[in-house]
């Protein structure tokens, strides 16, 4: 069983194009976070969120903690923001103790010239 | 530049060797954790530590071992390495891995187990 799931798995877009990419999730969540990975495989952390919506340049992340849902949008996306974005729940600690994070399977965007 | 540093960036061992993967942090976190990263999945939590002297297990700690003697160093020790541990291993850490504090990872290092 996946508790993260994300949506599209691969995504290809003209430059210039509004991104969107889902994560819906099964579980009681204290934060969601969403990660970035480019082709040399560091993880770069974009955004942290418990409720609402945060904003940071072009990048745009947002979450509904009834639905279990979470988009990160992309205005006026460039070929650099071409990477794979991931998206990472921490459960709602049981007992004491913080437990890591469960991380969906990623998307990989390609934005083309 | 205050981050996570993980050495080494590559490494390939033989079945039944033994290796310690470093991961250092200068930020004084009290929080880290161990990910291995394999195709097609998500990223896996294998061990983490919420301060100096306690850890505890992820979702594959199998064939894995950590310690915490110190606040900044966490390393994970692979005591007889198999083929299936090939893998990409990134640390991360949290100033308390609670919901108000994000995460800093370090770069990754690429296992190889023949």
């Amino acid at each position: 069983k996946n508790e993260v799931e994300q949506s599209p798995q691969n995504l290809t877009a003209q430059e210039g194009e509004f991104i969107t990419i889902n994560c819906s999730y099964s579980v009681g969540i204290s934060a969601l976070h969403w990660l970035q990975q480019h082709p040399g495989g560091g993880i770069v952390s974009l955004f942290m969120l418990s409720s609402g919506k945060k904003k940071h340049g072009r990048l745009i992340a947002t979450i509904n903690i009834q639905e279990k849902h979470s988009s990160l949008h992309i205005t006026a996306s460039h070929p650099r923001d071409s990477a794979v974005y991931i998206c990472a729940v921490r459960p709602r600690a049981s007992g004491g103790g913080a437990d890591g994070l469960t991380f969906g399977k990623g998307t990989h965007l390609i934005i083309q010239p | 530049n205050a981050g996570v540093t993980q050495t080494p960036k590559f490494q390939v061992l033989k079945t039944g060797q033994s290796m310690t993967l470093q991961c250092a942090q200068d930020m004084n976190h009290e929080y880290m954790s161990w990910y291995r990263q394999d195709p097609g999945m998500g990223l896996r939590l294998i061990h983490y530590s919420v301060g100096a002297g306690i850890t505890d297990q992820g979702e594959v700690p199998n064939g894995y071992n950590v310690s915490r003697s110190t606040t900044e160093d966490f390393p994970l020790r692979l005591l007889s390495a198999a083929p299936s541990q090939t893998s990409v291993y990134f640390c991360a850490s949290s100033y308390s891995g609670g919901p108000g504090n994000g995460y800093t990872f370090g770069s990754g290092t690429r296992l190889t187990v023949v």
